[in-house]
């Protein structure tokens, strides 16, 4: 199975930072790569898939790039609604899946 | 408008079985794969089963694969989980997820979950 690995796992940030998630698969996935936002007591919401692509409706302020085994994760000018857990995925391969999160937190 | 709303979530006793079904509206149901996606209390996302938008493909995951099954009625726009010889780490929110055409496609809806709890 393809292991995900998400750094780092707690991020502290002021509104207006901009911040960076990291994902790194165990084996290449080309760009098969999605990333969710999950706030609590919601279900997850897709935010960016095809390691680059925005989700229809997904504010522009946050961009995916990276190929094969290292992705990421820029939200660029922290807004108080974006303090949530994001989950990288892989679908390249079955069983597909999740890094473990980050959670981003108000500073 | 998109909704998918997940049923049959109930406490139930380890060694037990359980059947969860999902129901689905505003979008042709028989064109997409669907995902069952489950939450642990107080953790992270695991993918646990995918079916193709014929059933002719199934898949999942490592931790309940010959104890769960996948299975959806194209003509009542649902999806369905059987689990059974549950375990106390079975205990989770179970979502359904709608994936696209395509298995590589991510899950771009999902439901609000329903509560699994596997206990004595």
């Amino acid at each position: 199975d393809i292991q995900l690995t998400q750094s780092p796992p707690f991020l502290s940030a002021s509104v207006g930072d901009r911040v960076t998630i990291t994902c790194r698969a165990s084996q290449g996935i080309s760009s098969y790569l999605a990333w969710y936002q999950q706030k609590p007591g919601k279900a997850p919401k897709l935010l960016i898939y095809a390691a680059s692509t925005l989700q229809s409706g997904v504010p522009s302020r946050f961009s995916g790039s990276g190929s094969g085994t290292e992705f990421t994760l820029t939200i660029g000018s922290l807004q108080p609604e974006d303090f949530a857990t994001y989950y990288c995925q892989q679908l390249n391969s079955y069983p597909c899946t999740f890094g473990q999160g980050t959670k981003l937190e108000i500073k | 408008e998109v909704q998918l709303v997940e049923s049959g979530g109930v406490v139930v006793q380890p060694g037990g079985s359980l059947r969860l079904s999902c129901a689905a509206s505003g979008f042709t149901f028989d064109d997409y794969t669907m995902h069952w996606v489950r939450q642990a209390p107080g953790k992270g996302l695991e993918w646990v089963s995918l079916i193709s938008w014929d059933a002719g493909t199934t898949y999942y995951g490592d931790s309940v694969k010959g104890r769960f099954t996948i299975s959806r009625d194209n003509s009542k726009n649902s999806l369905y989980l059987q689990m059974n010889s549950l375990r106390a780490e079975d205990t989770a929110l179970y979502y359904c997820a709608k994936g696209g055409v395509l298995t590589v496609d991510p899950f771009d809806y999902w439901g609000q979950g329903t509560l699994v709890t596997v206990s004595s």
